[in-house]
């Protein structure tokens, strides 16, 4: 089965600090995403990865950045936190490049910005 | 541009009867079309999609979905509820011509009673 992990499952930080989350997927897939999981608004795309150092910016990028180092592995980074970053994370992964792939989520992380 | 709507914020049902969670959506191309379930404190899971072919698709759990071109619906459907299919339901599109950006619905909340 493929597995998603994600560093942590809650996270609290306070307004201004760098934060980082980790997402790491061991099916050696092409693909990975952040999202955020807002009630009422779905699934928000943040950005996406489809090789080794290359990114896209999804619909909702402005006060992240991402980093994609090894294939395995996708981080997000928070520069500077706010309140309004207060979400729950999700990471994903696809194989492929067809595009009809189904993704693959880890578990979350909830991260509150005091 | 792409959109899914899932006009039901939640859906009542009780348990051994048959439950039907919508969506809608709009894509330029022809969609690649997908459902998700989050259970509580986890993850999104793949339930079933719709590529091309027979417009009836059969996923897990016993869930299935009918793409409906001229209506532009991928509705999911059971044949008999359970109480342990009580979670979230994410319904989602891709454009076949849009690269790797999958669209989610803002989700459903299903309710099994026992």
């Amino acid at each position: 089965d493929v597995k998603v992990t994600q560093s942590s499952r809650y996270l609290v930080k306070r307004t201004g600090e760098k934060v980082f989350l980790e997402c790491v997927q061991d099916m050696d897939h092409e693909n990975m995403f952040w999202y955020r999981q807002d009630p009422g608004l779905g699934l928000r795309l943040i950005y996406f990865s489809y090789d080794v150092k290359m990114k896209e910016k999804g619909d909702i990028p402005e006060g992240y950045s991402v980093s994609r180092e090894k294939k395995e592995r996708f981080s997000l980074i928070l520069e500077s936190a706010s309140t309004n970053q207060t979400s729950m994370y999700l990471c994903a992964s696809s194989p492929g490049t067809g595009g009809f792939n189904e993704q693959f989520f880890g578990p979350g992380t909830r991260l509150t910005v005091l | 541009a792409q959109s899914v709507a899932q006009p039901e914020d939640q859906v009542n049902v009780a348990e051994g009867n048959p439950l039907t969670v919508k969506c809608t959506y709009s894509v330029s191309g022809n969609p690649y079309l997908f459902w998700y379930v989050q259970y509580p404190n986890r993850g999104l899971q793949f339930l079933l999609k719709y590529i091309t072919g027979d417009n009836l698709v059969k996923g897990s759990y016993g869930f299935e979905a009918e793409f409906n071109k001229s209506q532009t619906s991928f509705h999911l459907k059971k044949p008999s509820a359970l109480v342990s299919d009580s979670a979230l339901y994410f319904c989602a599109v891709r454009d076949q011509t849009g690269g790797f950006k999958t669209i989610f619905g803002a989700g459903t909340r299903l309710f099994v009673k026992a």
